[in-house]
């Protein structure tokens, strides 16, 4: 079985632009959560989606947003880009989103604003 | 939301034991303890999860205090490989806002 696959690896933005990052989890997982990991303020919890619709959120501004398609594919979109957007952005993925399971992580996506 | 405290880091020698501690005071009836651990330039990777008993697995074993408001990851024999930023996390049986702690660098010594 294919591991939860997040592109691209790395990106270079520029301060008010956008950005859209891509996860597609394990085959027949249903529930993705996304994460941002800075090294001041280590992982934090950003939203989860399970068959399509957002089922948490965290505490981050109306600029992160995401969807989620009908295959459990997700994206998380960045509107108007701050230099402190500069993160490791990861996506998890499990069958339910329960806690009684596990969570696969992507390698994630290194986002650098300049 | 529940939250965990561990040390900020461990240090312990290749081949011997190794215990990393885990305090979550706050925990619900309802909280699973799961452990996970980040090696440099990859995504976490899930280590084991418990509920009340202590669990086994092939890469180590989660002691669960029998208030649950602590419990220890053990490494059985530590190798260079296991060295990593554990995470010790609680999960709401049916919800799934996680929040994680600064986690506990873990340094294995040759």
């Amino acid at each position: 079985k294919a591991g939860v696959t997040q592109t691209p690896r790395y990106l270079i933005k520029t301060r008010g632009q956008q950005v859209t990052l891509s996860c597609s989890p394990i085959s027949g997982h249903r529930s993705v959560s996304w994460y941002q990991q800075t090294p001041g303020q280590g992982l934090q919890f950003l939203f989860e989606y399970f068959s399509e619709t957002q089922r948490n959120k965290g505490n981050f501004p109306g600029r992160f947003s995401g969807r989620q398609f009908s295959n459990s594919r997700s994206e998380m979109n960045v509107s108007t880009l701050e230099l402190g957007d500069s993160a490791l952005y990861l996506c998890a993925s499990s069958s339910e989103g329960t806690g009684t399971e596990k969570l696969f992580f992507g390698s994630g996506t290194q986002l650098s604003v300049l | 939301d529940a939250k965990t405290t561990q040390p900020n880091s461990m240090e312990s020698n290749e081949e011997e034991p190794v215990h990393l501690p885990c305090n979550h005071s706050t925990i619900s009836g309802t909280d699973y303890i799961h452990w996970y651990r980040q090696l440099p330039s990859q995504g976490p990777e899930y280590v084991i999860h418990g509920l009340t008993s202590n669990v086994n697995n092939r890469m180590a074993s989660l002691a669960i205090a029998e208030d649950r408001k602590s419990s220890t990851l053990i490494l059985h024999r530590a190798t260079l490989r296991d060295a990593a930023v554990y995470y010790c996390i609680l999960r709401e049986r049916r919800d799934d806002k996680i929040i994680f702690g600064k986690g506990t660098r873990l340094h294995i010594l040759p």
